[in-house]
């Protein structure tokens, strides 16, 4: 157990619509990481926030956001769902924002039909 | 551009040989991690190689980082079925708070 924790483990929607992933991180954890994984690729890194700041953006369509709370929880939103968005949706922890190594989640697999 | 290159991509081996997966940049990274994902988990870290030259042992798995800091190697001895999984490299930068993902070594292990 990585002590971090994704909600939900499954999520089937339509296109068009819009959908919250949620990530509590590992306890101690500041910074969080929110990951998409296509089927049998790696790791696209999408946005990384350190203590409720943004700390850095990777290929993170504009059709998504996310934010972390004052709880350190963060919540990563899909909006305009298409097709192409399926795939598993990883969070990751780690103490400090570029320090290593990353505590992943078991991910949220969302299909859209 | 994939800065981080995992080769092969795909490795179907039998139980009891032994194996070596690359990870290639023409990129410096200050370390290099190497994570091991099982089916419907999230990736879960092997190791962290630091310093050039460096080689580490985890049971059966020995860790290389290459003297320049471009290029790591994971060989498996003897590899079982439960060293099945996708097999990721990560780099970092110190100019940059990402880690450099490479696109992973799917193995599988028959019995």
């Amino acid at each position: 157990d990585s002590g971090v924790t994704q909600t939900p483990k499954h999520l089937i929607t339509a296109t068009g619509q819009r959908v919250t992933l949620r990530c509590s991180p590992r306890s101690g954890d500041l910074s969080v990481y929110w990951y998409q994984q296509s089927l049998d690729q790696g790791l696209q890194f999408l946005i990384q926030y350190y203590n409720g700041e943004e700390r850095a953006k990777g290929n993170i369509l504009e059709r998504f956001s996310a934010q972390q709370f004052p709880d350190l929880h963060s919540e990563l939103n899909l909006s305009s769902l298409e097709l192409g968005d399926s795939a598993l949706y990883f969070c990751a922890s780690s103490v400090a924002p570029d320090d290593q190594p990353q505590h992943f989640g078991d991910g949220t697999r969302l299909s859209i039909l | 551009t994939q800065l981080l290159e995992q080769s092969p991509q795909f490795l179907s081996i039998q139980e009891g040989e032994n194996l070596t997966v690359y990870c290639n940049s023409s990129s410096v990274f200050s370390s290099l991690q190497w994570y091991r994902q099982e089916p419907g988990e999230g990736p879960v870290l092997l190791v962290t190689v630091v310093t050039g030259g460096e080689v580490k042992k985890l049971k059966r798995l020995t860790f290389q980082f290459g003297d320049a800091r471009k290029d790591s190697s994971l060989h498996i001895t003897a590899a079982q079925p439960g060293d099945t999984g996708l097999y990721l490299c990560a780099g970092a930068m110190d100019s940059n708070y990402q880690l450099i993902w490479g696109a992973g070594t799917k193995l599988i292990i028959k019995p």
